[in-house]
């Protein structure tokens, strides 16, 4: 159970193109998703947390107009990477959470997104 | 504010105990997580301990956790090399807090 689906997981683009990441939860409602981003050899930064139905809240740093979040259902949210340049290529993984905060975090498999 | 630390580096030797070490800050954190990492992949939800709870065991794995010392521990019994990762400790703030703070992660290398 808990399972998280992140596609796609690599994508390839040029500078100033804006690149959709969607996140499902497959077999429960997540509540709550998170999306974070990890550069090589470093740990997880958390960019923003989405409650289905709200706006996203976003980290200190983060460009909420760079970085879309759009959390539509209980199953679904949706990063978009508008306008990206080389500086946004990283790997950007997104998690869910069913109930309240007790709940553990579940991740989707990541997005290797490079911009050329 | 709050801090997790890890070790970045753990070598054994297939068949032995992998113990990998970690510390934290807050003393009002109610959850602590152990994720593992395989390359190129998303992280995957290995166990977790509640703060009132000093070990959890779980088939190969053992959580240690020593509340007074901000010291949480993840022992991997007979560790195969399959179990090559890294592995992030995180931790989870008071009762309704949102965000998981997570360590640098320790990679752990399996050699035969």
């Amino acid at each position: 159970g808990a399972v998280v689906s992140q596609h796609p997981s690599r994508v390839i683009c040029k500078s100033g193109t804006s690149v959709k990441i969607e996140c499902r939860s497959l077999d429960f409602q997540a509540t709550t998703m998170f999306w974070y981003r990890q550069f090589p050899k470093q740990s997880l930064m958390l960019m923003a947390t989405s409650n289905e139905g709200s706006k996203a809240t976003y980290e200190q740093g983060v460009e909420k107009d760079k970085f879309l979040i759009n959390h539509a259902s209980l199953t679904l949210s949706t990063l978009t990477v508008t306008s990206a340049h080389p500086e946004d290529s990283s790997f950007y993984i997104c998690s869910a959470r069913t109930g309240d905060s007790n709940q553990p975090q579940h991740f989707g498999d990541g997005t290797r997104l490079s911009i050329l | 504010g709050e801090d997790v630390e890890q070790s970045l580096f753990l070598s054994v030797r297939e068949g032995d105990s992998s113990v990998i070490n970690c510390t934290y800050t807050d003393s009002s954190s109610t959850y602590l997580y152990w994720y593992k990492q395989e390359p190129g992949a998303g992280l995957q939800l290995l166990t977790y301990i509640f703060s009132n709870m000093d070990m959890k065991q779980d088939q190969r794995l053992t959580v240690l956790l020593n509340k007074k010392d901000k010291h949480l521990s993840l022992r991997i019994a007979d560790t195969q090399t399959g179990d090559s990762a890294i592995y992030f400790c995180a931790e989870r703030g008071p009762s309704g807090y949102n965000k998981l703070i997570f360590g640098a992660g320790t990679r752990l290398a399996v050699h035969p």
